[in-house]
């Protein structure tokens, strides 16, 4: 059964620092991974997919990689700003399984 | 609008009645995913469809029905509601699972509250 973790639960930064948000998944035959972010009291807006046959993808300030291998993925903010304060998570999704999601990291920016 | 969305935003009911939740999507997308999310658990997954007429369990399926006879629709029942099925309630939906990116969008949430 796939199990995936995140690391950090939580983060504090300053804003205009670069971070990382870890995912980690047990089953590394995976379909692809997705990051999402959510603000409170609303839904889950996609911000990244990667293939399995991809490393990473990028957009904008975001950067995801995936390392399948080693059961990884990485979610790179560059110069993190207050209006990135929301929790991010990661899905994953294996041949003929649904999507397995992480706890989420919850990230403050502060000003 | 194109999208997905659901109804009601906000509900509060009594236990014991039947509550249903609404799920429309506009992009013809095969998969459908019904999860609930609370504090301390993540997101489960309740229910999913691969196609119209074609449904099956998730994680948590206990006190909950399904149905899809269209496409676009995924109502989600809760046949006698209970207090511990007070949570915010998304619905998903995603392309085929054979090919195409496979993304997964969510709608805007249901916070139903069970008294």
């Amino acid at each position: 059964k796939q199990e995936v973790t995140q690391i950090p639960a939580a983060l504090s930064v300053p804003e205009g620092e670069n971070l990382v948000l870890n995912c980690s998944f047990t089953d590394s035959a995976i379909y692809n991974l997705q990051w999402f972010r959510q603000d409170p009291g609303k839904g889950l807006t996609s911000l990244l997919l990667i293939q399995s046959s991809q490393r990473e993808q990028t957009s904008g300030r975001l950067n995801a990689s995936l390392d399948k291998s080693s059961g990884r993925s990485t979610l790179y903010i560059a110069a993190s700003q207050p209006g990135d304060s929301a929790t991010y998570l990661c899905a994953v999704r294996g041949y003929g399984q649904n999507f397995v999601f992480g706890p989420g990291t919850r990230l403050s920016v502060l000003p | 609008d194109a999208g997905i969305t659901q109804s009601p935003r906000y509900k509060i009911t009594e236990t014991g009645r039947q509550v249903t939740l609404m799920c429309h999507q506009t992009w013809s997308h095969s998969y459908m995913f019904w999860y609930r999310q609370d504090l301390g658990h993540g997101l489960r997954l309740i229910y999913y469809s691969a196609a119209a007429d074609i449904t099956d369990k998730g994680e948590v399926p206990d006190g909950y029905v399904v149905s899809r006879s269209k496409t676009e629709n995924f109502p989600l029942t809760l046949e006698s509601a209970t207090r511990s099925q007070t949570s915010v309630y998304f619905c998903a939906s995603s392309e085929s699972y054979a090919g195409g990116r496979n993304e997964q969008f969510f709608g805007p949430g249901t916070r139903l509250t069970v008294l």
